[in-house]
């Protein structure tokens, strides 16, 4: 079992539709989580993080978490041609000296006109 | 977040040579973290990077292969030492920032070994 799970699609959503990207994680010890979004060809951009059960909303963008079921996603409000990127989950786990963030394969999403 | 920068952006290198890539960050920080994304695949950590002291590495990667420097809080080095053609990647720097911590990216070395 991957450490963090994500279906790598293309997930493809229409224009202003909610685009949902889903993330298993399987490590319990778990604290903190992070969605980041990649153009092609560019470096990872921090677009939200969430550490509390709940949701947390930014904008656009609401992050989900569930501890209990280890699941965290995001969500997308009227999507837009230039939200179309792959993004990342990823999970972070304190070792006692350092933390260290694991990441998924990503989920690419292709928003349409 | 600080603005970190790489360097080079990408080179194209013969097996059995070495590549330093360099990450510069505009404010001292504590953590840095060398990451390796190879094609269509996410990120996988490398090592992170000590200042003053020997770089912790990651499971299946050692220091001989990718040796690591860290003069100072605002820069660190990475080899990629006798290279071939898997060695063909990203190779990303992070930093820990912000409030809370959180990791930031640098622009990527893109290398491609022939």
């Amino acid at each position: 079992q991957k450490e963090v799970e994500q279906n790598s699609g293309p997930l493809s959503v229409p224009e202003g539709a909610i685009a949902s990207l889903n993330c298993t994680y399987s490590d319990r010890g778990s604290q903190s989580f992070f969605w980041y979004r990649q153009y092609s060809g560019k470096s990872p951009e921090l677009i939200m993080f969430i550490y509390s059960n709940g949701d947390k909303e930014d904008g656009r963008f609401t992050a989900q978490l569930n501890k209990a079921s280890q699941y965290v996603s995001l969500l997308i409000r009227d999507s837009q041609p230039s939200d179309s990127a792959t993004y990342l989950c990823a999970v972070e786990r304190f070792t006692g000296t350092a933390s260290k963030l694991t990441f998924g394969t990503g989920t690419r999403l292709q928003v349409t006109l | 977040s600080a603005v970190i920068s790489q360097k080079p952006s990408r080179d194209i290198c013969q097996r059995g040579t070495s590549l330093t890539i360099q990450c510069q960050v505009d404010s001292q920080v504590t953590m840095m973290f060398w990451y390796r994304q190879q094609p269509g695949q996410s990120l996988t950590l490398i090592a992170t990077a000590n200042q003053g002291s020997e770089a912790t590495y990651e499971s299946g990667f050692v220091i001989d292969k990718f040796p690591i420097s860290r003069p100072n809080l605002t820069f660190s080095t990475l080899t990629v030492s006798n290279m071939s053609p898997e060695d063909s990647s990203i190779y990303l720097c992070s930093v820990v920032g912000g409030v809370p911590d959180t990791q930031y990216f640098g622009p990527g070395t893109r290398l491609t070994v022939l």
